[in-house]
Order: structure tokens, then C-alpha cells, then sequence
């Protein structure tokens, strides 16, 4: 299958301060990438919808300016959580189509975030 | 709505006890049924896709099938490094290929 990066795995950042996710497709271009937040136990709660060279479209209730995603090429999104509280400490993943319009989701290894 | 469930949400096996999980979907077209599979601290890892009612698809212990109304994952003789959370999603009909997951089924299987 389709190979989709996603780094760091783990990242323990300072109350505060920001924390930058990067999502790459190594083996395919995407168009489309998309990033979930997982709680522990639960499912995938899907966050935002990535378009390479336009702004991301955002779900209800997931705030633009604390989760800023960046999509500036074929292969590499990136997912900033700015001003990050322990509020926001919870496991983040993407994922990315191998195809426009192909349904076919890779999911990233995903990344444990912790704010202490 | 479109809206997919899962049950149950969690199974305990003992080693080479079969067993089946359930994936029940309401969505106004479907474009695929996808099986994951989740290892805790891990993205999900792609397993299945299904088309149509009536299709199956099998990879070693695991047989996927799908009606128009549910799909079934089908484990036999499990063992216990298939130990996992078993997801299922559906395109959204209309909402350019966001997927809607189930709450998914934690499986433990026992030596």
C-alpha cells in the first residue's frame, strides 16, 4: 500500500509554546490530506481536510487559529498547534488519498502530543 | 445522516476461537467500505476495501464481506498478535472523500 510519513511520533512541548506535525506522502502525490485527533479509547475524530495550495476547510468546532495547517506541496502537509495547553495533548494523525477523488485513505504512524 | 456502527466494542477470544465483528452503514451512496486495523499508539493500517453487496476479500485469518446494509470482518482461528482495534469507515457521500469512521471493536485474543 501507499506510504504515508508522519513525524515526530512523540513530542513533549512546554505550556504555551507551539508544536509543528509534518504529514508526508512518499510515494504519491496528494491533493488531499486530511488530520484526526484521537482520545484515548475513541475513534477517529476528523479535524480538518488539507487542499495543496488553498486554505484548509476546518470541522465545526476545531479552532483555525490553534490548528493551523499548512499544505504548500504534492507531499507535505503540516499541522501547527499553536499556544498549545495540556487541553490539546492527544494523539494527532493524517491521512492522505492516493488519488483525486480516489477514496482509498494511508494513514500516518500518528503523533503523541503531551504538554506539560 | 451518514453513519456507521460498530459492534460489539469489545471481544475477548481465546486463541483460535472464530469469531465475526459487524459494521452496520447508513449512507446516501456508497463509495467503498474500508477496514482498518489500530494498534494502540499507532495510525491505522489499511486492511479492506468493499465495493458492492455480495463481495468478499480474505487476507490470512481475516474474511471481509459486505451486504448493502453491514459489512462483517470474519476472524478465524484468531491468534493473539491479532490483538487490535478493528475500524470501518465509509466515504461521505458529498463531502469530498471525508471518511466516517465507527467507534471501532477492540479485540483481545488469549493464548
Amino acid at each position: 500500500g501507499a506510504v504515508v510519513s508522519q513525524h515526530p511520533s512523540r513530542v513533549i512541548c512546554k505550556s504555551g509554546t507551539s508544536v509543528k506535525i509534518e504529514c508526508r506522502s512518499l510515494d504519491f502525490q496528494a491533493t488531499t490530506m486530511f488530520w484526526y485527533r484521537q482520545f484515548p479509547k475513541q475513534s477517529l475524530m476528523l479535524m480538518a481536510t488539507s487542499n495543496e495550495g488553498s486554505k484548509a476547510t476546518y470541522e465545526q468546532g476545531v479552532e483555525k487559529d490553534k490548528f493551523l495547517i499548512n499544505h504548500a506541496s504534492l507531499t507535505l502537509s503540516t499541522l501547527t498547534v499553536t499556544s498549545a495547553h495540556p487541553e490539546d495533548s492527544s494523539f494527532y494523525i493524517c491521512s492522505a488519498h492516493t488519488r483525486t477523488g480516489d477514496t482509498e485513505a494511508f494513514f500516518g504512524q500518528g503523533t503523541r502530543l503531551t504538554v506539560v | 445522516e451518514d453513519q456507521v456502527t460498530q459492534s460489539p466494542e469489545a471481544l475477548r477470544l481465546q486463541e483460535g476461537e472464530s469469531s465475526s465483528l459487524n459494521c452496520s452503514y447508513t449512507v446516501s451512496g456508497l463509495r467503498g467500505l474500508f477496514w482498518y486495523r489500530q494498534d494502540p499508539g499507532k495510525g491505522p493500517e489499511f486492511l479492506f476495501t468493499l465495493y458492492s453487496a455480495g463481495e468478499e476479500k480474505e487476507k490470512e485469518r481475516l474474511k471481509a464481506t459486505l451486504t448493502k446494509k453491514e459489512s462483517f470482518l470474519h476472524i478465524t482461528a484468531p491468534k493473539p498478535e491479532d490483538s487490535a482495534t478493528y475500524l470501518c469507515a465509509v466515504p461521505s457521500y458529498n463531502q469530498g472523500g471525508k471518511l466516517i469512521f465507527g467507534q471501532g471493536t477492540e479485540l483481545s485474543v488469549k493464548p
